[in-house]
């Protein structure tokens, strides 16, 4: 079963400006963690947010955490075309593994 | 950091044949591994979750028989797709779960004709 909700499901911009996905679900968790998927690839591990964690830094990345909304986001600074890509959170909740959401296509046009 | 190999990266087969798709960690021990399975344009769905020595635990409506799991060590994981049909093409991925979290396979393109 899936656990996460990301929006939007596609996301077209201009490369330099900034994506915004956001990510939803509904039991709780200990961790919730952001990839990336190339087409046709592996997943590339992002960022990792605790549970007890509002905000986290990464480069170019930043993750929020709201745990009473059951919600995420991940924002991607001065995004460039090697960005696009299709971003999934997955949740880390009390059955020790990871559920992940539907994912999010974001594509950054030169 | 944590690397994990699968093996192979694709891989065509006809109906009615059985392929085996290896995980393996290369430089921790995973007590835990995950089969995850995703078709074009959609999220992994997790089939089941194995550790080592004992039976895989599968998802809901993943046939066991049909998805055979093996854990023989810490370091490697196989998942067997048994008498395979054009529906089982999928793109499947494996991830081990050591002390530094999870790490993820590249991946296996399967396809049955």
């Amino acid at each position: 079963s899936q656990q996460g909700e990301e929006d939007p499901q596609a996301l077209s911009i201009q490369e330099g400006e900034n994506a915004t996905m956001n990510c939803s679900y509904k039991t709780s968790i200990n961790n919730l963690q952001w990839y990336r998927q190339n087409s046709g690839r592996g997943l590339v591990h992002l960022i990792l947010i605790r549970s007890n964690e509002r905000e986290k830094h990464s480069g170019r990345l930043r993750v929020t955490l709201d745990t009473s909304k059951k919600s995420s986001s991940l924002l991607i600074t001065a995004s460039r075309a090697a960005d696009t890509a299709s971003y999934f959170c997955a949740t880390d909740g009390a059955n020790s593994k990871l559920t992940f959401g539907k994912g999010i296509t974001l594509s950054v046009r030169p | 950091g944590a690397v994990v190999s699968q093996h192979p990266s694709w891989v065509i087969c006809k109906s009615g044949t059985s392929v085996k798709i290896e995980c393996r960690s290369l430089d921790f021990q995973a007590t835990t591994m995950f089969w995850y399975r995703q078709f074009p344009k959609q999220s992994l769905m997790l089939m089941a979750t194995s550790n080592e020595g004992s039976k895989a635990t599968y998802e809901q409506g993943v046939e066991k028989d049909k998805f055979l799991i093996n854990h023989a060590s810490l370091t490697l994981s196989t998942l067997t797709v048994t008498s395979a049909h054009p529906e089982d093409s999928s793109f499947y991925i494996c991830s081990a779960k050591g002390q530094g979290g999870y790490t993820f396979g590249s991946g296996t393109r399967l396809t049955v004709v």
